[in-house]
């Protein structure tokens, strides 16, 4: 099975744009979260979509959005882009029905790098 | 203060050795504990979870939670240079999938 895929792997932006970052599930995983992981940290959660639902949101600002298609996909938004949004950004799928060794086990893609000059 | 407290290192042991991480926390409500890995440009993998207090092992790997010390370990027995990676500790309450990671430790095992 295929796992979590993101799209692009590698990004480079100016301050001010807009940037969009994919994520496809794994099949079957209704359920997506968005993490940044900023170069020497751990990662901190932004969003999570469940059923196309926004299910929580971290403590980010407003310009980053996200939403979440029938196939459960999903895209990551962010807007004016700062030099401190230059990360990692990780999508992650879970299950409500047990597909890894426990219940809320995150499967992680392998991200976005995303770089704003 | 950080919600979840783990030391950066780096850790650098020789082929063979015990790798001993560690990461404490503040928020009560965690409930799951896991310890993930990640080698450099992937992202995290899960290697252990523990849910509330207890020890848990898995092959090589054990994995301590002491929820009244606030206080979660890794042991790495038998270390070998594929061990090298970056490991990251992360809890959850539980009800929600929020995890919320530690900074995570480069660790380096030396052939």
């Amino acid at each position: 099975d295929a796992g979590v895929t993101q799209s692009p792997t590698h990004l480079i932006k100016t301050r001010g744009q807009h940037v969009t970052l994919r994520c496809s599930p794994i099949s079957g995983h209704k359920s997506v979260s968005w993490y940044q992981q900023v170069l020497g940290q751990g990662p901190q959660f932004i969003f999570q979509y469940y059923e196309k639902e926004e299910r929580g949101r971290g403590n980010f600002p407003d310009r980053f959005s996200a939403r979440q298609f029938p196939n459960y996909s999903s895209e990551l938004n962010v807007n004016a882009l700062l030099l401190g949004d230059s990360a990692l950004y990780l999508c992650a799928s879970s299950s409500t029905r047990t597909s890894g060794r426990f219940l809320h086990e995150q499967f992680f893609g392998p991200g976005t790098r995303l770089t704003v000059l | 203060q950080k919600e979840v407290e783990q030391d950066p290192g780096p850790l650098s042991v020789p082929e063979g050795a015990i790798v001993s991480l560690n990461c404490t926390y503040s928020n009560s409500a965690f409930q799951y504990f896991m310890w993930y890995r990640q080698y450099s440009r992937k992202g995290p993998e899960l290697l252990m979870y523990t849910y509330s207090s207890g020890n848990k092992e898995d092959g090589r790997f054990t994995a301590q939670v002491d929820k009244s010390s606030k206080y979660i370990s890794l042991f790495i027995r038998d270390s070998q240079p594929s061990d090298s990676a970056t490991y990251l500790c992360a809890m959850s309450e539980g009800n929600d999938y929020k995890l919320s990671f530690g900074a995570g430790t480069t660790v380096t095992v030396r052939a």
